[in-house]
């Protein structure tokens, strides 16, 4: 099974973009990547996901390497409801979690 | 389209008493995951269900947890009897093909057994 890393934590300020990164050295060349948050006491959340070229939406934005073994979500402008976990799925679609990235947002 | 719907919310039980948690998903999806969140040990994957059956429950944690997913609409987790140290966080979610488009989760249920 491929398997992702990402660091277990990172802080921003309100206002500024945040870059969460992602390796997935593993992933094979079909599979998708995916990006859940999951806010406190809730469930998780989709974000985003890609195969090969960078995808915006709504919510964030991601940037997929070329080789595709890494990728970085992207918020653009921080706000204090975007503190949650963020999880780099696997290309799984069992859908493993792993500890994900607890991002903390200052005012 | 109101997402996955779980119930209860909350549940408090006794030990050794039967709790069984619902799950509704999303109309037109193929596929049923439930999940388990501790502090301790994260998002587990416990069983999933591809167009009702269940494909991998390598995840259930002993015989005493059983799911079961009778219609396209409904599934259950029951755990017969309850332990203490399964107070935890239960979440369905749900998806459509093979989740290109994402996954949906429920709310989730807040088990816990005293």
């Amino acid at each position: 099974d491929a398997k992702t890393t990402q660091p277990n934590s990172m802080e921003s300020n309100e206002e500024e973009p945040v870059h969460l990164p992602c390796n997935h050295s593993t992933i094979s060349g079909t599979d998708y990547i995916h990006w859940y948050r999951q806010l406190p006491s809730q469930g998780p959340e989709y974000v985003i996901h890609g195969l090969t070229s960078n995808v915006n939406n709504r919510m964030a934005s991601l940037a997929i390497a070329e080789d595709r073994k890494s990728s970085t979500l992207i918020l653009h402008r921080a706000t204090l409801r975007d503190a949650a976990v963020y999880y780099c799925i696997p290309p799984d679609y069992k859908l493993s979690f792993g500890a994900g990235t607890t991002v903390t947002v200052r005012a | 389209d109101a997402g996955v719907i779980q119930s209860p919310r909350h549940e408090v039980t006794e030990m050794g008493q039967e709790v069984t948690l619902r799950c509704k998903p999303i109309s037109g999806h193929d596929y049923l995951f439930w999940y388990r969140q501790t502090m301790m040990r994260g998002l587990e994957l416990l069983i999933y269900f591809n167009n009702n059956v269940p494909i991998d429950d390598s995840g259930m944690p002993e015989d005493r947890f059983s799911a079961k997913m009778p219609n396209a609409s409904f599934s259950t987790l029951k755990i017969q009897p309850s332990e203490p140290r399964d107070s935890a966080v239960y979440f369905c979610a749900s998806s459509a093909d093979r989740g290109e488009r994402g996954y949906t989760f429920g709310s989730g249920t807040r088990l816990t057994v005293v």
